[in-house]
């Protein structure tokens, strides 16, 4: 695609569900981030693949969190049991090729915004 | 461990200035620095990349300069218009620890007023 992808843009939770965000990243792009923004703050970073390889998780906050990419296209960030702290825009970023692991230039999608009540 | 600061935290000018972002860091072991644009409710545009062994880059109105040893890059913006406003952020990727994460500054938010 022209962009990166992400649906849903907006979504409330009860707590205790536990909800999916989906990110397309643009076509060809071999990296896939995943990062964490709460109001007033920079993004924190959650998670990272090469293609369908997660080769750094270190950021993601529990156990209740887990991210895929089972084709090397498409991620999936699921968080179960969802907590109100848990509330926060998921952005999503993909990378033509990085070196060494080191990515280049990061195309952000414009986020999911998850709020659990 | 780097740090990542953004000054001012908040800019206000008429429209037709040309006006200058700072981002300072603290580790000047780096791979590359980026600046990026957030409009409220968005995502993050990417504006410029400037890799280690790179000076600057320019697109458009902006000109992006980076000068490792001193830590520090300047986002220049050239005549600047209502459509800019918005909140830029830098992040730049470490070559020690984990070079795969953005440290990023906390961004600062302008407003160009017609």
């Amino acid at each position: 695609g022209a962009g990166v992808s992400q649906s849903p843009r907006y979504k409330v939770a009860k707590r205790g569900q536990d909800v999916a965000l989906r990110c397309d990243p643009i076509s060809g792009h071999v990296s896939l981030f995943w990062y964490q923004q709460a109001l007033g703050q920079g993004p924190e970073f959650l998670t990272y693949f090469q293609n369908e390889a997660q080769l750094d998780k270190s950021g993601l906050p529990s156990d209740r969190f887990f991210a895929e990419r089972p084709e090397g296209s498409v991620s999936t960030l699921k968080i179960q049991r969802t907590q109100q702290e848990d509330s926060a825009v998921y952005l999503c970023a993909s990378s033509n090729g990085t070196l060494a692991g080191v990515p280049g230039e990061l195309f952000f999608g414009e986020g999911s915004r998850l709020t659990v009540l | 461990k780097q740090e990542v600061t953004q000054i001012p935290a908040a800019l206000s000018v008429p429209e037709g200035e040309n006006l200058v972002l700072n981002c300072s860091f603290t580790d000047s072991a780096i791979y590359n620095l980026q600046w990026f644009r957030q409009d409220p409710g968005k995502g993050l545009t990417s504006l410029l990349l400037i890799q280690s062994s790179q000076r600057e880059q320019t697109s458009g109105r902006l000109n992006a300069s980076l000068d490792k040893s001193s830590g520090r890059s300047t986002l220049y913006i050239a005549a600047s218009q209502p459509g800019d406003s918005a909140t830029y952020l830098c992040a730049v990727v470490n070559r020690t620890g984990n070079n795969r994460k953005l440290i990023w500054g906390l961004g600062t938010s302008l407003a160009v007023n017609p």
